[in-house]
């Protein structure tokens, strides 16, 4: 696609919920990254995969979330047992390689 | 380990002036260093990057950004700002060898008309 595209782009879940969220990268990227950001803070990092595997997992905060990428296209940021703490704004980006990497639009999660 | 620090969290200023933002890092060798726009609920846009070279870096929407190795700077500047430039921008540094970007806490620019 045009851009790198994120739904939905707001969710609101209650606490101790599962939840995922999806990032369809640009067609042809091979690099994927996702962020975390929360209010009045800069993005932080999760993971990051290269083609279908995680490269880089060191930012995932804990074994509730997990990321997939199964066919190296599309993927899945999945967070079990959500507690309000999770509430932020969830970033993907995508890149053929480092070097300054391009955005989507976010998907706001909120766990009430 | 790699940090940004922004020290101004808030600026505001007039429509037409001229406009400078901070950014300082900590990196032991050459870092890549990003500015990323931010409008209220949306994603990050690419400004402008550096990885070597002219360390003086023009990017998108007028933006340019000058990197002093010996300040640990990468301060983005535009000589006169319009209104839609009101923002949040973020500058990152990214370590070579690895994509991983970290983030300063940003900017929060309003404009006056």
């Amino acid at each position: 696609g045009a851009g790198v595209s994120q739904t939905p782009s707001n969710k609101v879940t209650e606490k101790g919920k599962y939840v995922e969220l999806r990032c369809d990268p640009i067609s042809g990227h091979t690099a994927l990254y996702w962020y975390r950001q929360s209010l009045g803070q800069g993005p932080e990092f999760l993971i990051y995969f290269q083609g279908t595997g995680a490269a880089d997992d060191s930012g995932l905060p804990n074994d509730r979330f997990f990321a997939v990428r199964p066919e190296g296209s599309v993927s899945t940021l999945k967070i079990q047992r959500t507690e309000r703490g999770d509430s932020a704004m969830y970033l993907c980006a995508s890149s053929l390689g480092g070097r300054g990497y391009t955005f989507g639009s976010g998907t706001r999660l909120t766990v009430v | 380990a790699q940090s940004v620090t922004q020290p101004d969290i808030h600026i505001t200023v007039s429509e037409g002036a001229s406009l400078e933002l901070r950014c300082n890092y900590s990196y032991g060798a050459t870092p890549y260093l990003f500015w990323y726009v931010q409008s209220p609920g949306q994603g990050l846009q690419l400004l402008l990057k550096y990885f070597s070279g002219d360390t003086l870096v023009q990017g998108i929407k007028g933006f340019e950004a000058e990197f002093k190795r010996s300040q640990s700077s990468f301060n983005l500047r535009k000589p006169s700002v319009h209104w839609s430039d009101a923002a949040e921008y973020f500058c990152a540094v990214g370590a070579q060898g690895t994509d991983k970007l970290i983030f300063g806490t940003g900017t929060r620019l309003q404009v006056f008309p």
